[in-house]
């Protein structure tokens, strides 16, 4: 299994200009998230999913959009960049057993906007 | 107020030592409680998941919440080199689309040989 997946590692961006984040998982996992993690601030939840079809925002939506169309992908998509997204994203995706529901995090994408 | 608040250290030990992180949080509806270690330029990864206040022991790692003060530990014995990482607390509770996890800023490790 390769995990969660995240392209690209790194990115800059220019202000205004529109770009998608992509995030996949292999362990077909139902709940994904994408988190956005801020010197001083911590992880903060941006959007989740509970499976295909279905999103919801999380502590910090303005400014992004997701979709999820198949239970292995979920794009965050960010329509006109701002200085403020500069940022670290990363994906998750999460499995329940019977006790324990296990986050597992992707490796980030860095993100400037100039 | 932050939902969820973690001293940001950073916290520097000789290897051997036994290190305490601390959590206090606001929102009596987190019900599941966890322990991130996150290693530079990494995502996180889980170390321990507790529901109830009490203890939770794994090996050098013991977890302790306790819901009525809203306050969570980590205790990590015979610290090694190997644990310096970033340790984010992370709370959760239940909506009706899901789990929403809430997250604190995290402390700094550093272990010394």
């Amino acid at each position: 299994n390769a995990g969660v997946t995240q392209t690209p590692k790194f990115q800059v961006l220019k202000t205004g200009q529109s770009m998608t984040l992509q995030c996949a998982q292999d362990m077909n996992h139902e709940y994904m998230s994408w988190y956005r993690q801020d010197p001083g601030m911590g992880l903060r939840l941006i959007h989740y999913s509970v499976g295909a079809g279905i999103t919801d925002q999380g502590e910090v939506p303005n400014g992004y959009n997701v979709s999820r169309s198949t239970t292995e992908d979920f794009p965050l998509r960010l329509l006109s960049a701002a200085p403020s997204q500069t940022s670290v994203y990363f994906c998750a995706s999460s499995s329940w057993d019977r006790y324990q529901e296990t986050q597992y995090f992707g490796p980030g994408t860095r993100l400037l906007v100039l | 107020q932050k939902e969820v608040e973690q001293d940001p250290g950073p916290l520097s030990v000789p290897e051997g030592a036994i290190v305490s992180l601390n959590c206090t949080y606001s929102n009596s509806a987190f019900q599941y409680f966890m322990w991130y270690r996150q290693y530079s330029r990494k995502g996180p990864e889980l170390l321990m998941y507790t529901y109830s206040s009490g203890n939770k022991e794994d090996g050098r790692f013991t977890a302790q919440v306790d819901k009525s003060s809203k306050y969570i530990s980590l205790f990590i014995r015979d610290s090694q080199p190997s644990d310096s990482a970033t340790y984010l607390c992370a709370m959760s509770t239940t909506t009706n689309t899901g789990n929403q996890f809430y997250f604190g800023t995290g402390t700094s490790l550093t272990v010394i040989p």
